[in-house]
């Protein structure tokens, strides 16, 4: 079945430095999602991508879909201590409407 | 609007019990999904419903269940509960399709067997 990597486990940072996690599917994405869950909360919705190749930008957050729809990225640039929390994404592949999580990549800002 | 609420927030169980959540849609959502989701691990999908018919189920096994109400509300079944579904189990519902198939979760369940 479909696999969803996501690189690091964990990120430590000092504020102001930037971050980026990696996400890598086994099998070529329809669309990917990403989501943040704060420390006791749920995950919310970010953004979603679905063109090869699609960058997005949310303020600090830098959104990128691979040209081969298998692989995304999430950057941002100087982190926030409001930034905390764990990011992860989330494929669909083509047909299905049900998404794969992977693993997340915590992100701890070091004030 | 009213986003996705779910009850109870705690359970404390003992393994082998059987136990009941219920979730209740965000406003004009008529698909409810369930996760699972362990501590250190992304949400793993349990099953969808839509229109009160399963329309997807993930690698769970059949003491899993649930059921869709009219109102489109949410319950889901674990019976003979063991020590690993200790869990925080997600509800998440999406509106009728817009092109975008984003969750929209709820707090969860933390449910905790002994």
């Amino acid at each position: 079945g479909q696999q969803v990597m996501q690189i690091p486990q964990y990120q430590h940072v000092q504020e102001g430095e930037d971050f980026t996690t990696y996400c890598n599917s086994s099998t070529t994405l329809s669309n990917i999602q990403w989501y943040k869950q704060r420390p006791g909360g749920h995950p919310v919705f970010l953004i979603q991508l679905v063109k090869s190749g699609e960058v997005k930008k949310q303020k600090r957050l830098t959104f990128q879909f691979g040209e081969a729809k298998k692989n995304s990225s999430l950057h941002i640039t100087a982190t926030q201590t409001t930034d905390v929390g764990t990011y992860f994404c989330a494929g669909l592949a083509g047909g299905s409407y049900i998404p794969t999580f992977g693993r997340g990549t915590s992100l701890i800002v070091h004030p | 609007e009213t986003g996705v609420t779910q009850s109870p927030t705690h359970l404390i169980k003992t393994r082998g019990q059987q136990v009941t959540l219920r979730c209740s849609s965000q406003s004009g959502h008529n698909t409810v999904s369930w996760y699972q989701q362990a501590l250190g691990q992304g949400p793993q999908f349990i099953f969808q419903y839509y229109r009160e018919e399963e329309n997807g189920r993930g690698n769970f096994p059949p003491r899993f269940s649930g059921l869709q109400f009219p109102n489109y509300s949410s319950e889901l079944n674990v019976n003979a509960l063991e020590l690993d579904d200790s869990a925080l189990y997600l509800c998440a519902s999406s509106p009728p399709f817009s092109g975008e198939s984003r969750q929209y979760f709820g707090p969860g369940t933390r449910l905790t067997v002994t």
